[in-house]
């Protein structure tokens, strides 16, 4: 059973940049399509992008084109979410996700299992 | 662009059936899949592809979708229901995926 386990809270500057972790167990990543979303507080969800193995490429949402980076390091099984240019409406729980995608079509993803969340507050 | 509507909150009591809708343009076309979220935690899909359930999830959540519409349906309502739903689809036009925004259901 899979497993995501995520970096701890973040406290940063308006400017500045955060990259959350995300550390899979119980298989591998390469494997795997991870996914980013995030949460405002009182809010709803809010998808940043992941992996399309429909296309074999990492998609991003349009509002976060340009700002935001998500990588593998497969030898550790560690996914990262990078994000630069941090506003204070930016400050949000972040999750890391596990997509599934039947028979490779990215229009039935959906996401199972989840990381516990990063809180990242964005305050000068 | 394409857009999921969901009403705000809805309110059941124990024992009662509990209905949460998704709207949008021809939804009824699309997977749409469903997620419980309760205060401090992570989401938690409940159903997926309209109506199937992953291993765990009782069988008093049940999908449906057709036409504008997108359902999820919960019978004999338990005080441990009570929780955020979130529906969530994939937008081909846009090439991302899009989030209802939330339900929040009270179990009186």
């Amino acid at each position: 059973q899979v497993h995501l386990v995520q970096s701890g809270a973040e406290v940063k500057k308006p400017g500045a940049s955060v990259k959350v972790s995300c550390k899979v167990s119980g298989d591998t990543l390469r494997r795997l399509s991870i996914h980013w979303v995030r949460q405002a507080p009182g809010k709803g969800l809010e998808w940043m992008g992941g992996f399309n193995p429909e296309d074999d490429e990492t998609i991003y949402a349009p509002k976060f084109q340009g700002r935001v980076t998500m990588t593998e390091d497969t030898p550790t099984d560690t996914a990262y979410m990078e994000l630069s240019g941090l506003k204070p409406d930016d400050t949000a729980v972040y999750y890391c996700s596990v997509a599934e995608v039947v028979r490779g079509v990215i229009s039935t993803v959906w996401f199972d299992p989840w990381g516990q969340g990063t809180l990242v507050t964005v305050s000068s | 662009s394409y857009v999921v509507t969901q009403p705000p909150s809805v309110s059941v009591a124990p024992g009662q059936t509990a209905k949460i809708t998704c709207g949008g343009d021809n939804i009824g076309h699309k997977n749409v899949n469903w997620y419980q979220q309760k205060p401090g935690q992570a989401p938690v899909v409940v159903v997926f592809e309209d109506r199937d359930r992953p291993s765990g999830i009782p069988e008093r959540f049940l999908g449906s979708n057709s036409g504008n519409t997108a359902t999820l349906t919960i019978t004999r309502v338990e005080a441990g229901d009570e929780a955020d739903y979130f529906c969530q689809v994939w937008d081909a036009a846009t090439n991302r995926v899009l989030f209802g925004g939330g339900t929040k259901m009270t179990v009186l």
